[in-house]
Parts: structure tokens; sequence; C-alpha cells
């Protein structure tokens, strides 16, 4: 069974922590994103991999920075976790051929 | 850039009766369309997609989507609901070669008994 595995459930912390959200994938896929979900406004992009060590700003990068050190793992990174950052998390991987995503079950931060 | 809209943010509907929900984005050029569900305290999975072929496509759990190209349209349809359909619809849009998705801002279903 393929799968997408968030590390965190759930996350408390203070602001200006610094907060490490990490994501891993079985399906070897190229293509990894992390998105922040938020009531009312959908799924909005932080940034995604295209491969290792390779990355892109999506539409809401700021505040936010990724690791792409080995094709399963993609982390997102807080360096200053601010209160306006409280919101669900969802890592992403892509089947190129289909491009169907696989999303894991979410982080849910709450920043205090 | 394109953009999503999915105009109605809550669909109360009772139980067997039909459901449609409702997505238009914004470009005419070539795009794939996507509808996820999310039930609560889980990630997306996928219902179906429209990449190429016959404009109706069908996906899991009896639901199906029209791909109107000239209204810009992929509305998601179910001629009977159950109880455990009662959660939250996205639909998507990515163009070329999978590397961005954009998200409608999403359709909680609550289906009554």
């Amino acid at each position: 069974d393929v799968k997408v595995t968030q590390s965190s459930r759930y996350l408390v912390k203070r602001t200006g922590e610094k907060v490490f959200l990490e994501c891993v994938q079985d399906m070897d896929h190229e293509n990894m994103f992390w998105y922040r979900q938020d009531p009312g406004l959908g799924l909005r992009l932080i940034y995604f991999s295209y491969d290792v060590k390779m990355k892109e700003k999506g539409d809401i990068p700021e505040g936010y920075s990724v690791s792409r050190e080995k094709k399963e793992r993609f982390s997102l990174i807080l360096e200053s976790a601010s209160t306006n950052q409280t919101s669900m998390y969802l890592c992403a991987s892509v089947r190129k051929n289909t491009g169907e995503l696989f999303f894991g079950e979410g982080s849910r931060l709450t920043v205090l | 850039a394109q953009s999503v809209t999915q105009l109605d943010s809550q669909v109360p509907v009772f139980e067997e009766a039909p459901v449609e929900l409702r997505c238009n984005y914004s470009s005419s050029v070539s795009v794939y369309l996507f509808w996820y569900v999310q039930y609560p305290n889980q990630g997306l999975q996928l219902l179906l997609k429209y990449l190429s072929g016959s404009t109706l496509v069908k996906g899991i759990n009896g639901f199906e989507a029209e791909f109107n190209k000239s209204q810009t349209s992929f509305h998601l349809r179910k001629p009977s609901v159950h109880i455990s359909d009662t959660a939250e619809y996205f639909c998507a849009v990515s163009e070329g070669n999978f590397n961005k998705f954009y998200f409608g801002s999403g359709t909680k279903l609550n289906v009554k008994p």
C-alpha cells in the first residue's frame, strides 16, 4: 500500500521556536509538495521539490524553508514560528504518469 | 496562474438525494482536472480525474464529473448520497507536467439522515 507519512500529527510550539515537519514517501516519486490548509482558503502551495536538493517556491513561501536531502524525504522548516503560522500542513507526492497526488494525514501546528 | 472556484462552501443534502458540487477554473489552455475528498482528520484522497478522452469521468464511491471545456467547468455529481459521503471536497487543476496544482477553497458536503 502506497504511503506518505508525516512524522507529527499534532504539535504545539511557542512563538520564535524552530519547527521541523518531516514527510516520507515510499513510492519513489520525484515531485513532492508542502501545502498549508486553512478554512475557506483551500490548499495553498508553500514549496515543492522536483528532485533531490532541488526546490521551488510556491505561492506562500515567506517564513518557511525546505530540505530534500534524500528522494523519499521532504522537510518543511519554520525558522521562527509565529502565531499566523498556526495551521494544518499537508505533504504530498505525485505519480507523474497519472498526476495523482498522494497526501499524508497532515500535521496540525499550533503556535502560542 | 490558474484560479479554481468552488462557489459553494457548504452543501447540505438529505440522504439518498442527488448532489452536484460545482467547480470552475480560469484558463482555457490544456489542463488536467481532479476531485479530491477529505474525511475528518485525514489527508486528501483522489476521487476521480480527467486527463483526456471522454468528458464524463467516473470515480470511486459512485461519483462522476463532467469536463466542459467551453464553460471551463468540472462539476462533481452523485445521483444518491449516503451519510458516509459527508466530507470536504476539493477541485484541483494542473497544467503540463504535474509540477503545480491549483486547488479550490473546498466544499463541505453535509449529508443528513
